[in-house]
C-alpha cells in the first residue's frame, strides 16, 4: 500500500515571496504519477501541477513547479510570486498505474497563509 | 454542466436515519471515485466505478455504506442507519480515462454531511 506524508500541518508566507511544501511517499511501484491539489474554503479540489514519475524533468504550470527526487521519494511544490489566493489548504497525492482503479491517496494537507 | 456536480451541498440528519447523495460526473467521465474526508484531513478512498461496474469497494468503512452507478452516469452513496462518526465531507471525483493514472480526476465540491 501507499502512504503520503505531509509533515507541516500549516504555514505562511508573504504576498509576492516564495514557499515550498514539503511531500515525501512510499511505494514499491516504478510507473506511477503524484499531483498537488489546492482545496479553497469552497471546498472544490483543484489541480495544480501533476508528474510522471517516468519523467526526470520537474514538472511546472506558471508559477508553480515541483522538485521531484524518485530515489528519496520526494515531491515538493514550489509556489513563486504567491498571491492571495493561493492561500488554500494544498494536499499531495499518489496515483497508481497500475491495474485498473486508478485511486488516488492523499497526503493530510498543509493550510497554506498568504499575508498580504 | 461542465463540472462535476453533487448534491445536496449539506445534509444533515439524526443518528439512525438513512441518507443518500448524489454525484453527476463530467459527461462522458468513465471512471467515478467517491471520498471521504473528515475535518482537517486528506479525502480518503470510498469506492470506485468504472462505467455502472464497482471495480473497488474496499474503502468502505461498514455494510452500511453502499454505492451504485446503474447506467454508467450518476452515482449515489448511500449510507444506511447513520453514526455520528459518519459526519464528514462526502467528495465526488470523475475522470476520462479508464485505467490511466495520469488522467487528472475532477472534483465536485462535496456534500458535508452531520449527524446529530
Amino acid at each position: 500500500a501507499q502512504t503520503v506524508t505531509q509533515s507541516q500541518p500549516e504555514m505562511s508566507v508573504q504576498e509576492a515571496e516564495t514557499v515550498t511544501l514539503s511531500c515525501t511517499y512510499d511505494t514499491s511501484e516504478n510507473n506511477y504519477y503524484l499531483f498537488w491539489y489546492k482545496q479553497p474554503p469552497s471546498r472544490q479540489m483543484i489541480l495544480v501541477i501533476r508528474q510522471e514519475a517516468y519523467k526526470q524533468q520537474n514538472a511546472t504550470e506558471n508559477r508553480f513547479s515541483v522538485n521531484f527526487q524518485k530515489a528519496a521519494k520526494s515531491f515538493s511544490l514550489k509556489i513563486s510570486d504567491s498571491q492571495l489566493g493561493d492561500t488554500a489548504m494544498y494536499f499531495c497525492a499518489f496515483g497508481s498505474s497500475a491495474g485498473a482503479n486508478s485511486k488516488l491517496t492523499f497526503g493530510k494537507g498543509i493550510t497554506l497563509s498568504v499575508r498580504p | 454542466g461542465a463540472g462535476v456536480s453533487q448534491s445536496p451541498r449539506y445534509k444533515v440528519a439524526k443518528r439512525g436515519q438513512d441518507v443518500a447523495l448524489r454525484c453527476d460526473p463530467i459527461s462522458g467521465h468513465v471512471s467515478l471515485f467517491w471520498y471521504q474526508q473528515a475535518l482537517g484531513q486528506g479525502p480518503e478512498f470510498l469506492t470506485y466505478f468504472q462505467n455502472e461496474a464497482q471495480l473497488d469497494k474496499s474503502g468502505l468503512p461498514s455494510d452500511r455504506f453502499f454505492a451504485e452507478r446503474p447506467e454508467g452516469s450518476v452515482s449515489t452513496l448511500k449510507i444506511q442507519r447513520t453514526q455520528q462518526e459518519d459526519s464528514a465531507v462526502y467528495l465526488c471525483a470523475s475522470s476520462f480515462y479508464r485505467d490511466r493514472g495520469s488522467q487528472p480526476q475532477h472534483f465536485g465540491d462535496g456534500t458535508r454531511l452531520s449527524i446529530l
